[in-house]
């Protein structure tokens, strides 16, 4: 069954250092999506991508962050320099578009900032 | 006022029983309602989901939504030791459009 892989599965960084988590959805989807989870609360939506262009953005996806898609299959989340605040679970998501809210999240990137 | 909430839990039941998990939302654009399972350290796997108000039914889960209330229910029959796990609601106002999720219910079911 195909499915939405996230690397690293831990990240541990120091305040003010760069992280780059790395996604690679399902192979025909075209909608990438990051989310977040800080521990105790809800889900968050951070960014949608589709067409190799930001379709939509969260007050929390500010100029800190950046999303990319590099080549064909790889969807990666930047966060430039970052916060204790910035510790959470990061989710991405793939559709295909053909349903609603048929998001497949991948299993998360814990993040930890120190 | 949140846009969505959920009551946390933790819910308890004996397996076979009738488990109704809720939620309530404030944003009357919100068209298309979602319920989620997510386990330990997993990402949500979509469950449900629903266009407007009325019921959809799959297998033993039924999703309810009243939009004249701003209220949506999950309902699981016969349930299972295997649906222990945290159900999160989710809406969108437009298809494909961000998810608002709520905080997600805890459930244990108990052999």
């Amino acid at each position: 069954e195909p499915e939405v892989t996230q690397t690293p599965s831990h990240q541990v960084t120091q305040m003010g250092q760069e992280v780059i988590l790395r996604c690679v959805p399902i192979s025909n989807h075209l909608y990438f999506y990051w989310y977040r989870q800080i521990l105790g609360q809800k889900v968050e939506f951070l960014v949608s991508f589709y067409n190799n262009e930001i379709s939509e953005k969260s007050e929390i996806f500010d100029d800190q962050f950046s999303v990319e898609r590099p080549d064909g299959s790889n969807f990666t989340l930047k966060i430039r320099s970052t916060k204790l605040e910035d510790s959470a679970m990061y989710f991405c998501a793939s559709s295909s578009g053909q349903g609603v809210g048929e998001l497949f999240f991948g299993s998360g990137t814990q993040l930890s900032v120190l | 006022q949140k846009e969505v909430e959920q009551d946390p839990g933790p819910l308890s039941v004996p397996e076979g029983a009738i488990v109704s998990l809720n939620c309530t939302y404030s944003n009357s654009a919100f068209q298309y309602f979602m319920w989620y399972r997510q386990y330990s350290r997993k990402g949500p796997e979509l469950l449900m989901y629903t266009y407007s108000s009325g019921n959809k039914e799959d297998g033993r889960f039924t999703a309810q939504v009243d939009k004249s209330s701003k209220y949506i229910s999950l309902f699981i029959r016969d349930s299972q030791p295997s649906d222990s796990a945290t159900y999160l609601c989710a809406m969108s106002a437009y298809s494909g459009y961000a998810l608002n999720f709520g905080k997600g219910t805890s459930l244990l079911v108990t052999p």
